[in-house]
This record gives C-alpha cells, structure tokens and sequence, in this order.
C-alpha cells in the first residue's frame, strides 16, 4: 500500500516563509506524480491550491508556491499571513494518474 | 460558477450500505476533461480517496475500499453516486465529493479544482 508522508506540524512566524513537504513510499516524487497541494480550515471543505507541481489556481494568494525539493513535493509560503494558519494536504497521482493518494496532512500554526 | 452538493442519509446501521449522490450545477459532467469523485475524512482525521468516474462510466477506486465502492454516473440528472456497502464504524466521516481535471497542453495537467461542501454521514445502530 503506497504511503505519502507530511510532516505532521510546523509552525511559522507571520511574515516568515515555511515549506512544506510531501514524499512518497514509493521513491522520489517527479513531476509525474502531478502534486497537488489543498488548504483546510476546521469546518469547511479542502480548497486547491496548487496542481502539477507548481501551478496555481486563479484563486491561488501568490504568496504560496510549489515546487520538487529534495525528492518530495513541496510548498513554500512567503509571507506567512495568521490567516494561513490551517491543514495542509497533498495528493499524489499513480498508476498512470488513475489513483491518488493523500498525504497524511500538516497542521500549520502561525504564531 | 461550478457546484457541487452532496445528499443523501447522515445516519446508516451498521452492515448496511451507505448511499450518497452529488449534484454538479453550473456546468455538465459529460466531459472529456474531467472525472468526478468521492473522497472522504473521518472526524478528526486526514483525506482519503475512495474513487473516481469518468463520464462515459469508467470507475477508478482505493484498493483498499474496492471490495464495497460502486460509483455511478447519471448524465441525465448532472448526477453522480456513491454506494459504500457493509458499512462499519470506521466509515464514520464526511464525504466529499469533488471534480477532478484532466487536460494535455505541453504536457499533462491534473487537478481537483472544484468540491462540495461535505455531508457527514454516521454509521450507528
């Protein structure tokens, strides 16, 4: 069973930068796996953030962004705002993009 | 502006087969870009995936859940449905569903853009 790992907390400093990262058990994560980054605040669905690595959505703050680093997926927030403080999810594509797998998730505290 | 909504029973016994559907405004969910899924989160706890469909039918599920998921397509009704069978405890969660994109341009693109707000569904006798 393939496993995908998020580091299970950070915490950051307004107007800091952080990065997140997502890795997969199966070997290093390229752009093949498509990562996709969402946002989650307690009560409401998961919002996308960002898809294929490193592309935004239109609704995407620009002050977040994706990228490969190290092997894993990452996502790096400059500029950290209180209202980003929230769970972090990403999601890996296999099997020819027909499966996905979600990470496990990180709670980002902004402090 | 595209919507999704989920319906369906928020209380299901155990052994019993969960049922849920998700209505998609706003835009037609006979496509070729997109697939249409159902992922879930147990209170508490992270993400999972139970499986997609593709509008002319074609199913994609978790491993781990495949044994009890069907996944249906209604084009007619811009519907599509989840059937969750021999329910536990352990299903206990809110269940999303959510639309996934899947286009080439240079390359290949695959996003989950748009999703429901989440229907808890309990499991409980």
């Amino acid at each position: 069973q393939t496993v995908v790992t998020q580091e299970p907390s950070l915490t950051v400093s307004p107007g800091g930068t952080v990065t997140l990262t997502c890795a997969s058990s199966t070997g290093a994560v390229t752009s093949g796996y498509y990562p996709n980054w969402f946002q989650q605040k307690p009560g409401q669905a998961p919002r996308a953030l960002i898809y294929s690595t490193s592309n935004k959505h239109s609704w995407t703050p620009a002050r977040f962004s994706g990228s490969l680093l190290g092997g894993k997926a990452a996502l790096t927030l400059s500029g950290v705002q209180p209202e980003d403080e929230a769970e972090y999810y990403c999601l890996l594509y296999y099997g020819g993009a027909q499966h996905v797998v979600f990470g496990g998730g990180t709670k980002l505290t902004v402090l | 502006q595209l919507q999704l909504q989920e319906s369906g029973p928020g209380l299901v016994k155990p052994s019993e087969t969960l049922s849920l559907t998700c209505t998609v405004s706003g835009g037609s969910i006979s496509s070729s870009t997109y697939y249409w899924g159902w992922i879930r989160q147990p209170p508490g706890k992270g993400l999972e995936w139970i499986g997609s469909i593709y509008y002319s039918g074609s199913t994609y599920y978790n491993p781990s859940l495949k044994s009890r998921v069907t996944i249906s397509v209604d084009t007619s009704k811009n519907q599509f449905s989840l059937k969750l069978s021999s329910v536990t405890a352990a299903d206990t969660a809110v269940y999303y569903c959510a639309r996934r994109t899947s286009y080439y341009s240079s390359g290949w693109y695959h996003l989950f853009d748009y999703w429901g707000q989440g229907t808890l569904v309990t499991v409980s006798s």
